[in-house]
């Protein structure tokens, strides 16, 4: 199965310091779409961003940035100067062919101490 | 309001019952899933539906049950509920692939 592995289980830094969550897919398509998804303690899943595989360009919104490097296969997540809101599982998903399924990976857990 | 919305939120049920969890979603989307979330599982897909009336298993489809006879409405059955679906249930819908997930449901089989 072409698996999204999150190689992160958890992370921990401290508030206003820099992190990266990292993902890395496989994928024999051409054309495909990553996620990121936000799970914070209160349980709900919150979509940030979809990245098309056409699109190489680094997005930035606010703290968050997201680097899609498709030589690497890795589409990965930086939070800026940390805040102890930013505390949740995040997850990374890519879109298979059919029916508009998601492949997800295992979620990375971020903890922010302030 | 808009959006998708699950009920119950918490359930506790005995082994052996029927349970039906509800999902409903005023967007129109045409596709909708049904995920649990396990400790150390992630989020595997159980059912999904492309539209009305069409449905197919996911990954763990196993004592599960769905219907779609409306759009707006993908309930979830768990025909004799087992101690191993104690879980949470989250519903999701997209009209492409971005999916919207409601608030989940809470459910334990004691």
């Amino acid at each position: 199965a072409q698996k999204v592995t999150q190689a992160q289980t958890e992370i921990s830094v401290v508030e206003k310091e820099d992190v990266t969550l990292d993902c890395v897919y496989e994928t024999r398509d051409t054309t495909y779409y990553l996620f990121w998804y936000k799970q914070p303690p209160s349980g709900e899943l919150v979509f940030l961003i979809r990245r098309n595989s056409f699109d190489e360009q680094n997005e930035i919104s606010g703290r968050y940035s997201w680097n899609f490097q498709k030589s690497t296969s890795s589409f990965n997540f930086t939070i800026t100067a940390s805040q102890v809101v930013d505390s949740a599982v995040y997850f990374c998903a890519r879109s298979m062919d059919s029916n508009y399924q998601l492949i997800w990976g295992a979620g990375t857990k971020l903890i922010i101490k302030p | 309001d808009a959006g998708i919305t699950q009920s119950p939120r918490y359930k506790i049920t005995e082994t052996g019952r029927q349970v039906t969890l509800m999902c409903h979603q005023t967007w129109s989307h045409s596709y909708m899933f049904w995920y649990r979330q396990d400790l150390g599982h992630g989020l595997r897909l159980i059912y999904y539906s492309a539209a009305a009336d069409i449905t197919d298993k996911g990954e763990v489809p196993d004592g599960y049950v769905v219907s779609r006879s409306k759009t707006e409405n993908f309930p979830l059955t768990l025909e004799s509920a087992t101690r191993s679906q104690t879980s949470v249930y989250f519903c999701a819908s997209s009209e492409y692939y971005e999916q919207y997930f409601g608030p989940g449901t809470r459910l334990t089989v004691t």
